[in-house]
């Protein structure tokens, strides 16, 4: 079975700019998650999807992240403009449901100039 | 200060056990896990405890949970290279399963 996958695995670009990152998670999971790791830390949730509706975006920075999960399926996050700060790993993880196991992509790793 | 609180470095020689600790501070904690990160990968949940558990043995890992302490320990018997990783304690609260994670613990396994 395939796991979750992301894209790109890696993006460097300069504040101010603006940047997207694709998450396809595993078929048949209807929550989809958003974290996002400083290096040295631990993950933090964003934002959580249930289907195509948000769950919780309390953590989401909204003045310059977004996120969108249009068909229920894949997702994407976007940060416009970037910072410095929001430099870190960014993970897509994805579950049956709420109440289970949550499945994790292999993250993807952006730096901001 | 931090939810979810563990060293950051563990050392140990290959075949021995290690044992990583984490401490939490919410004593209405419902799940408590580890997860393991390698090198380049997302978190893998490698076990999970019920806050009204003691213990959980799963093939070489153990967990131990003190909820007086709030201490929570994870041991790997017979460490071997491929167990590197960084490992992170985690805890849900009340109704919800989204994980509090700790800063990680990088193990390092050296022959």
């Amino acid at each position: 079975e395939a796991g979750v996958a992301q894209s790109p695995r890696y993006k460097i670009i300069e504040k101010r700019q603006s940047v997207a990152f694709w998450c396809n998670p595993i078929s048949g999971h209807a929550t989809l998650y958003w974290y996002q790791q400083i290096l040295g830390q631990g993950p933090k949730l964003l934002i959580q999807f249930q289907n195509n509706g948000v769950v919780d975006d309390s953590q989401l920075p909204k003045d310059r992240f977004s996120a969108e999960r249009l068909k229920g399926v894949d997702s994407t996050l976007k940060i416009q403009p970037a910072k410095l700060e929001d430099s870190a790993v960014y993970l897509c993880a994805s579950s049956l449901g709420s109440e289970n196991e949550q499945f994790f992509g292999p993250g993807t790793r952006l730096t901001v100039l | 200060g931090e939810d979810v609180e563990q060293s950051l470095f563990l050392s140990v020689r290959e075949g021995d056990s290690s044992v990583i600790n984490c401490t939490y501070t919410d004593s209405s904690s419902t799940y408590l896990y580890w997860y393991k990160q390698e090198p380049g990968a997302g978190l893998q949940l490698l076990t999970y405890i019920f806050s009204n558990m003691d213990m959980k043995q799963d093939q070489r890992l153990t967990v131990l949970l003190n909820k007086k302490d709030k201490h929570l320990s994870l041991r790997i018997a017979d460490t071997q290279t491929g167990d590197s990783a960084i490992y992170f304690c985690a805890e849900s609260i009340g109704g919800s399963y989204i994980p509090t994670f700790g800063r990680g613990t990088s193990l390092i396994v050296h022959p």
